[in-house]
């Protein structure tokens, strides 16, 4: 167990739906990342909070939004979803800025979109 | 255009022996590097990080060598243990754009006894 709780693990769902996804960071970690893994493709970041506030963004589709709450969980909302959405979606979480001991990753969220 | 490569999809290897898995980036302002390694439906799980001032960086059996001139970086595992079976994901970094980590595509190793 990493520390980083994701859920759920495995989501299937239909075209147009849409969907959350929640994050639960290691105990003491102010950052949460978000990352999108899809079929034969490594992770590709989508974006990064830090303690409440969007810190940086990547390749994130406008369809696709996220926040960080007070308690410092995250939830990342995918819209109108698509078949190229199905992917792994991992969250992971880090104590502040450094990245001397990476960061520490969840188990991710298999979404399948049919 | 992919920022990260990692060129062998696959590599096998006896237990005991070296695994050497390597690593290639175009982005001249990336300077922070990580391993990661993956088993399947779990997610990554961090090995070893090098600072960009630095051209070598061991822990235990994961050494992480640059060169920043051929901007290369490789993983050396010694021994290679069954366990070690796994995909590898180099990432890299840039200060400039905070953590973000732009990770490779992924070397599957397997490791045989």
């Amino acid at each position: 167990d990493s520390g980083v709780t994701q859920t759920p693990k495995h989501l299937i769902t239909a075209t147009g739906q849409r969907v959350t996804l929640r994050c639960s960071p290691r105990s003491g970690d102010l950052s949460v990342y978000w990352y999108q893994q899809s079929l034969d493709q490594g992770l590709q970041f989508l974006i990064q909070y830090y303690n409440g506030e969007e810190r940086a963004k990547g390749n994130i589709l406008e369809r696709f939004s996220a926040q960080q709450f007070p308690d410092l969980h995250s939830e990342l909302n995918l819209s109108s979803l698509e078949l190229g959405d199905s992917a792994l979606y991992f969250c992971a979480s880090s104590v502040g800025d450094t990245l001397q001991y990476g960061y520490t990753f969840g188990s991710g969220t298999r979404l399948t979109v049919v | 255009d992919q920022q990260v490569k990692q060129n062998s999809p696959s590599l096998s290897v006896q237990e005991g022996r070296i695994s050497i898995l390597n690593c290639d980036y175009t982005n001249s302002m990336f300077d922070y590097f990580l391993w990661y390694k993956k088993y399947p439906a779990e997610g990554p799980t961090f090995l070893i990080s090098i600072s960009s001032i630095k051209d070598k960086n061991e822990d235990g059996r994961f050494t992480v060598f640059l060169n920043k001139s051929a901007k290369h970086l490789s993983l050396h595992i010694v021994p290679s243990q069954p366990g070690d079976s796994a995909v590898y994901f180099c990432a890299a970094s840039a200060e400039a754009a905070g953590n973000k980590l732009t990770f490779g595509g992924g070397t599957r190793v397997l490791v045989k006894p």
